[in-house]
């Protein structure tokens, strides 16, 4: 089955600064990678994904890189705010599987 | 329009004891998960239910974890003998597989704590 590995488990940035976490996926087959955010005491929210057949996606502040070659992907987020300290999962799967497969997540915590 | 619904929020419960905890998904969504997330944790899949098809059941860590499903609405998950390890919220989501997306929308979750 997939397995996703997520790095670095908690990060620390300057608000203002930029911030990135990554993933790797095993399966090949993988074509779907969302990112979720979660806020403390919160539900999982999706923030941004991409699919296999494009390199990068962007949606103001928050962009995901993805290369497939290697198998890993990318979260960026620029201009870091306060509200975007969270816990961040990515996870991968593929159109036909719709079980999502889960990163271990990373604590992002944004310091004024 | 009404998002996903879990009850109760918070459930305590005696070592032993059984409990159900409910999910109502998003109307229309024909996929539903569950997920366990424990203190600090990730999201671990425990099951997921798509239309009429047989659910998969790959991530219940034992026999005392069931669930089932009515049609494309409630769902319940069920802890037999619960155990201190059991301790976790419970996390139910929802999905419309349009072939786009698969974004799914999670409810509030379900507290549950094993005295």
């Amino acid at each position: 089955g997939e397995n996703v590995e997520q790095h670095p488990s908690t990060l620390s940035v300057q608000e203002g600064d930029s911030a990135v976490i990554k993933c790797t996926y095993s399966d090949s087959a993988s074509n779907y990678f969302p990112w979720y955010k979660q806020e403390l005491g919160k539900r999982p929210q999706l923030i941004i994904d991409i699919r296999s057949n494009v390199g990068e996606k962007k949606d103001q502040r928050i962009a995901v890189t993805l290369n497939k070659t290697a198998k890993h992907f990318s979260l960026h987020i620029t201009e870091t705010q306060p509200e975007d300290s969270a816990v961040y999962f990515c996870a991968a799967s593929y159109f036909g599987n719709e079980k999502l497969t889960f990163g271990t997540g990373t604590r992002l915590t944004i310091i004024p | 329009g009404a998002g996903v619904s879990q009850s109760p929020s918070n459930k305590v419960t005696e070592k032993g004891k059984d409990v159900e905890l409910r999910c109502d998904p998003i109307s229309g969504h024909t996929a539903l998960y569950w997920y366990r997330q424990r203190l600090g944790q990730g999201l671990e899949f425990l099951i997921y239910f798509q239309g009429n098809s047989a659910p998969d059941k790959s991530g219940l860590p034992s026999d005392r974890f069931s669930a089932e499903r009515t049609g494309e609405s409630v769902s319940t998950l069920t802890i037999q003998r619960t155990q201190q390890e059991d301790s976790a919220v419970y996390l139910c989501a929802s999905s419309l597989l349009t072939g786009l997306t698969y974004e799914q929308y999670f409810g509030p979750g379900t507290r549950l704590t094993v005295t």
